[in-house]
């Protein structure tokens, strides 16, 4: 199936530990993202490559480091979590970026919860 | 830097009842507008979006919105909601990143 996906859906994880967030898209899109959704539902862009070239680097901690090998993914490191980082994070893609009707595909989200 | 408010938090309407939730952008060039819809426990889908052209755009699933450029606004309608379009509602502008509004939750009561 074409779709973005993430893996993985859910994670549980304490307070200091590291993990990562694979997103991998098949629509052939030249540019990913990875939004944040916290509690109150309210989405916030992290970062946005294009073709593998950072692009979009929003005010987000150092401890979020994002990571693209090809263009058709677009992986996200959380070092140190913390309790904060609980939220649904939304990796998308979009076909141009740079192009402003092009919409956004989403991704199924991972709910990753920090105790 | 370009914003997007919506005013309604929370709206609860009655199956059959019309709809209409409000978008107002701010941004002084050439806009691009969406709309995107989340079901319950689901990932965000694409509504409708408008970029030039007829300033009232169909989407899917009955939706629309009218683009009124003097107004700065982006406003979602349908006549008649059902059970199955309690979600939230996300209004959102692009330029050279899509920003989001902060969503409106609908909840339709059957």
């Amino acid at each position: 199936d074409t779709a973005v996906s993430q893996t993985p859906k859910y994670l549980v994880t304490q307070m200091g530990n590291d993990k990562s967030i694979k997103c991998e898209q098949n629509l052939g899109h030249d540019t990913m993202y990875w939004y944040k959704q916290d509690s109150k539902k309210f989405l916030k862009i992290m970062f946005s490559y294009n073709n593998k070239e950072l692009i979009i680097n929003e005010t987000v901690p150092n401890r979020f480091s994002p990571k693209s090998p090809d263009k058709a993914h677009l992986n996200l490191h959380i070092n140190s979590l913390e309790l904060g980082d609980s939220a649904v994070y939304f990796c998308a893609s979009s076909p141009q970026g740079g192009v402003r009707n092009s919409p956004l595909h989403f991704g199924n989200g991972t709910r990753l919860t920090v105790t | 830097a370009q914003s997007v408010s919506q005013h309604n938090h929370h709206v609860i309407l009655s199956e059959a009842a019309s709809l209409e939730l409000g978008c107002n952008y701010s941004y002084g060039g050439t806009v691009n507008l969406f709309w995107y819809v989340q079901y319950p426990g689901q990932h965000l889908q694409l509504l409708l979006k408008y970029f030039s052209g007829d300033p009232l755009v169909k989407g899917i699933k009955g939706f629309e919105a009218e683009f009124i450029k003097s107004k700065f606004s982006f406003n979602l309608r349908k006549p008649s909601v059902q059970w199955s379009d309690t979600a939230e509602y996300f209004c959102a502008v692009k330029d050279d990143k899509i920003i989001f509004g902060k969503g409106t939750r609908l909840h339709i009561l059957p």
